[in-house]
């Protein structure tokens, strides 16, 4: 069974740019979780989708969103990127969320300059 | 305070023996805990998880509960070079369906 994708692998933006990065679950999965991991902070949650509907949010500010689309697979959408946002993204897709095990991608290294 | 805590060490403990990776919770509404284990440039991957107060054994691995004092914690048996790594404690509350990492615990089992 294949894994979770994500795509790209890396991108280098500049402040002020917006950025939309992909994730593919593991096939069957229905849940995708984003999440933003950096040196100071840890792994921080950004959303979970379901069923093509955002069932849960963290604490982010609204230039950060995201989508499921029927197939599962998932997008999230950074506008007017800061230096701050400078981060591995991870996505995590599981069964259907909750105690369900969760299995990450590789991530999206985003760097802006 | 961040939800939950863990000290980032780094922890080292030689070959064989026993390392103790500790982890605590502020959200007495968080009831399952996971370990996930992160391997430098690489994405976390799931060890185990607990969610009853007690103790649960996956082969080298034990996951210690106690919600009183809102504590978790990861004992590796026979401590092996492979098992160096960052490793990661998150708590889900199942109101809101949202998982909290900690920070990390780095581990350097030196051979």
């Amino acid at each position: 069974k294949a894994g979770v994708t994500q795509t790209p692998r890396y991108l280098i933006k500049t402040r002020g740019q917006q950025v939309t990065l992909s994730c593919s679950p593991i096939s069957g999965h229905r849940s995708v979780s984003w999440y933003q991991q950096t040196p100071g902070q840890g792994l921080q949650f950004l959303f979970e989708y379901f069923s093509e509907t955002q069932r849960n949010k963290g604490n982010f500010p609204g230039r950060f969103s995201g989508r499921q689309f029927s197939n599962s697979r998932s997008e999230m959408n950074v506008s007017t990127l800061e230096l701050g946002d400078s981060a591995l993204y991870l996505c995590a897709s599981s069964f259907q969320g909750g105690n369900n095990e969760q299995f990450f991608g590789p991530g999206t290294r985003l760097t802006v300059l | 305070q961040k939800e939950v805590e863990q000290n980032s060490g780094p922890l080292s403990v030689p070959e064989g023996a026993i390392a103790s990776l500790n982890c605590t919770y502020s959200d007495r509404g968080s009831q399952s805990f996971f370990w996930y284990r992160q391997y430098s440039g690489k994405s976390p991957e799931l060890i185990m998880f607990i969610y009853s107060n007690g103790d649960k054994e996956d082969g080298r691995f034990t996951a210690q509960l106690n919600k009183a004092s809102q504590y978790v914690s990861l004992l590796i048996r026979d401590s092996q070079p492979s098992d160096s790594a960052t490793y990661l404690c998150a708590a889900l509350r199942y109101t809101g369906n949202q998982f909290y990492f900690g920070t990390g615990t780095s581990l350097t089992v030196i051979p």
